[in-house]
């Protein structure tokens, strides 16, 4: 399967743990997206990368988040001192470079749940 | 700043009927819309993308068409199947710096068989 993949798919932690997701996406597509979705809404932009370049953060993205994608190829979104509002479906997509198109293929998402 | 609805948030239809989901946006200078579908507890399966310069697109029993003058685009679903429900999200994509989607909230659609 060459879709974009997403690790883990659950994870509970408490609140105050720090928590860490990865997403590889499909080969060759040098956009990557993370988005956050909550129960019954539709997903929310939360950060962009060009290759390794974390070109956009939007405002939901509180410095207690980081993204990174080294190499250009992974990436990590990881939550430092995690809070009950941080439980959502965390979902990753990524798109191949401007000229080739851009619609953007989404990973299966990994659900957070902080007790 | 862009902002995407769709109305209703959930509808019901008996099989073999057709489906039309509706999508509204307040930005014009939408540079391309996205159609996906998203069952119970999963991620995000596209459907179709429309760029600005197409009025519709097609893909088997699917139709999405495209009216930026309106800000409105609309999704048939033909014939429809019990394996057709699911949520159906529209986005809306800005094309500079990366295309970043807005999505509406969705429509949650049961086909009954």
């Amino acid at each position: 399967d060459t879709g974009v993949s997403q690790n883990p798919r659950h994870k509970i932690t408490k609140r105050g743990q720090n928590v860490t997701f990865r997403c590889d996406p499909i080969s060759e597509h040098n956009r990557l997206y993370w988005y956050r979705q909550t129960l019954g809404q539709g997903p929310e932009f939360l950060t962009y990368f060009q290759n390794e370049a974390q070109l956009e953060k939007s405002r939901l993205l509180s410095d207690r988040f980081s993204a990174e994608r080294p190499k250009g190829s992974f990436s990590t979104l990881e939550i430092q001192r995690t809070e009950q509002g941080d439980s959502a479906m965390y979902l990753c997509a990524s798109s191949p470079p401007f000229r080739q198109g851009h619609e953007q293929f989404f990973g299966p998402g990994t659900r957070l749940t902080v007790l | 700043k862009q902002e995407v609805t769709q109305i209703p948030a959930a509808l019901s239809v008996p099989e073999g009927e057709n489906l039309v989901l509706n999508c509204s946006f307040t930005d014009s200078a939408i540079y391309n819309l996205q159609w996906f579908r998203q069952d119970p507890g999963k991620g995000l399966t596209s459907l179709l993308l429309i760029q600005s310069s197409q009025r519709e697109q097609t893909s088997g029993r699917l139709n999405a068409s495209l009216d930026k003058s309106s800000g409105r685009s609309t999704l048939y679903i033909a014939a429809s199947q019990p394996g057709d429900s699911a949520t159906y999200l529209c986005a809306g994509g800005r094309g500079a710096a990366g295309n970043k989607l807005t999505f509406g909230g969705g429509t949650r659609v049961l086909v009954k068989p």
